[in-house]
């Protein structure tokens, strides 16, 4: 079945711009989060969603960032006046998180393949 | 921070077992241990996970020492598609994000 999806795969901008980055979920998939990578880093986490509410949102480094989810599927990272620093690989994933069987089941996130911001 | 430690580069032969250690000396007893992996130009993919007992899946398996201080991921046979970044991860089961925190892994290099 389709993955997760995430676009544009690239996106060059200049300082100051405004951008808009968007996750397409699993379809199902209640649970979505937001990470940004630098380049020889792990993932860091910005936000998690449950539905259409930020659970949890400790991972946003300013507020120039912004996330929505208004529907409960789609999700889009904005970033406002972007600078060089924000450069560097935003990550999108998503889980199925709830009960199985009576106990929570294991919470597996699905990556997609990220894009790609270049703040010149 | 991250709440483990792994060296930073590994390399094995193709077709050999692949060991991967990772050290999480303060573990707590509602942590589990997850792996996860990031072949280059994708998002990151879930191998295993485990809490006390060792595990075993299609992909590796997960050895945990009975202190729960240090675990090792195994690939049995590794082949050049498993070269990859490999995290090594504790998180509650129950914690209320459920978002991982990932360090800087271990790079390993599956020579032909």
């Amino acid at each position: 079945g389709a993955g997760v999806s995430q676009t544009p795969s690239n996106k060059v901008t200049e300082k100051g711009k405004y951008v808009e980055l968007r996750c397409d979920p699993i379809s199902g998939h209640t649970a979505l989060y937001w990470y940004r990578q630098s380049l020889g880093q792990g993932p860091e986490f910005l936000i998690y969603f449950q539905g259409t509410g930020a659970a949890d949102d400790s991972g946003l480094p300013n507020d120039r960032f912004f996330a929505v989810r208004p529907e409960g599927s789609v999700s889009t990272l904005k970033i406002q006046r972007t600078e060089r620093g924000d450069s560097a690989v935003y990550l999108c994933a998503s889980s199925p998180l709830g009960l199985a069987g009576g106990r929570r089941s294991y919470n597996e996130q699905f990556f997609g393949p990220g894009t790609r911001l270049t703040v010149l | 921070d991250a709440k483990t430690t792994q060296p930073t580069s590994m390399d094995c032969a193709e077709g050999r077992a692949a060991n991967l250690p990772c050290n999480h000396s303060t573990i707590s007893g509602n942590e589990y241990v997850y792996w996860y992996r990031q072949i280059h130009s994708q998002g990151p993919q879930y191998i295993i996970h485990g809490l006390k007992n060792n595990e075993t899946n299609e992909m590796a398996s997960l050895i945990i020492t009975e202190d729960r201080k240090s675990s090792t991921l195994i690939l049995p046979h590794a082949t050049l598609r498993d070269t990859a970044v490999y995290y090594c991860i504790v998180r509650p089961e129950m914690d209320s994000s459920y978002k991982l925190i990932f360090g800087s892994g271990t790079r390993l290099l599956v020579r032909p």
